[in-house]
């Protein structure tokens, strides 16, 4: 069956700018996770969402970053006014409960100029 | 707060010989350890996990893992490497409900 899929697979924007980054679950994965992956390091978690609530959004580096999953499948991550620190590949994985193995998509390349 | 640590940056290893990736974690309560392989060009890959019962957790691709609690460590082994075995492995730990931390990774190189 299909995979987690993400899209774009890049985006390159400039300093300022809004970016949306679109993720596609599993279909019937209850549970679905954001990370941020930087060069040399492991995925950094952001936010996770059981069903449509945002369940932990600890991960979260300030309020320029916000995600939502208004029918609990597809989740978008919302980020303003980018800044060059943003620059990273941004990870979307779902599970079909909290506590199983998580499936990852491939990624989107997020550039901020 | 929970932690993975994965001591080696790269690890090394002959074509045909046993290899060992490690990790140590560090959670209240009891674990739930994983381990995931992420190609290049790819997205991460699940490979194992542990969350309760027997100490050594059988995955993919001819890989395994031993959990020793009292340790504190999650080693990923095979008993013959192969050149396509060589990629990024992650460890990462999850304790009770909370959300599930990576280490930074260990590169396996395997020579042919």
């Amino acid at each position: 069956g299909a995979g987690v899929s993400q899209t774009p697979s890049n985006k390159v924007t400039e300093k300022g700018k809004y970016v949306e980054l679109r993720c596609d679950p599993i279909s019937g994965h209850t549970a679905l996770y954001w990370y941020r992956q930087s060069l040399g390091q492991g995925p950094e978690f952001l936010i996770y969402f059981q069903g449509t609530g945002a369940a932990d959004d600890s991960g979260l580096p300030n309020d320029r970053f916000f995600a939502v999953r208004p029918e609990g499948s597809v989740s978008t991550l919302k980020i303003q006014r980018t800044e060059r620190g943003d620059s990273a590949v941004y990870l979307c994985a779902s599970s079909l409960k909290q506590q199983d193995e998580q499936f990852f998509g491939p990624g989107t390349r997020l550039t901020v100029l | 707060a929970q932690s993975v640590a994965q001591p080696e940056d790269q690890v090394n290893v002959a074509e045909g010989n046993p290899l060992t990736v490690k990790c140590t974690y560090s959670v209240s309560g009891n674990p739930y350890l994983f381990w995931y392989v992420q190609y290049p060009n790819r997205g991460l890959q699940f490979l194992l996990k542990y969350i309760t019962g027997d100490n050594l957790v059988k995955g993919s691709y001819g890989f395994e893992a031993e959990f020793n609690k009292s340790q504190t460590s999650f080693h990923l082994k095979k008993p013959s490497a192969l050149v396509s075995d060589s990629a990024l492995y992650f460890c990462a730990v999850r304790g009770g409900y909370q959300k599930v931390t990576f280490g930074i990774g260990t590169k396996l190189q395997v020579i042919p």
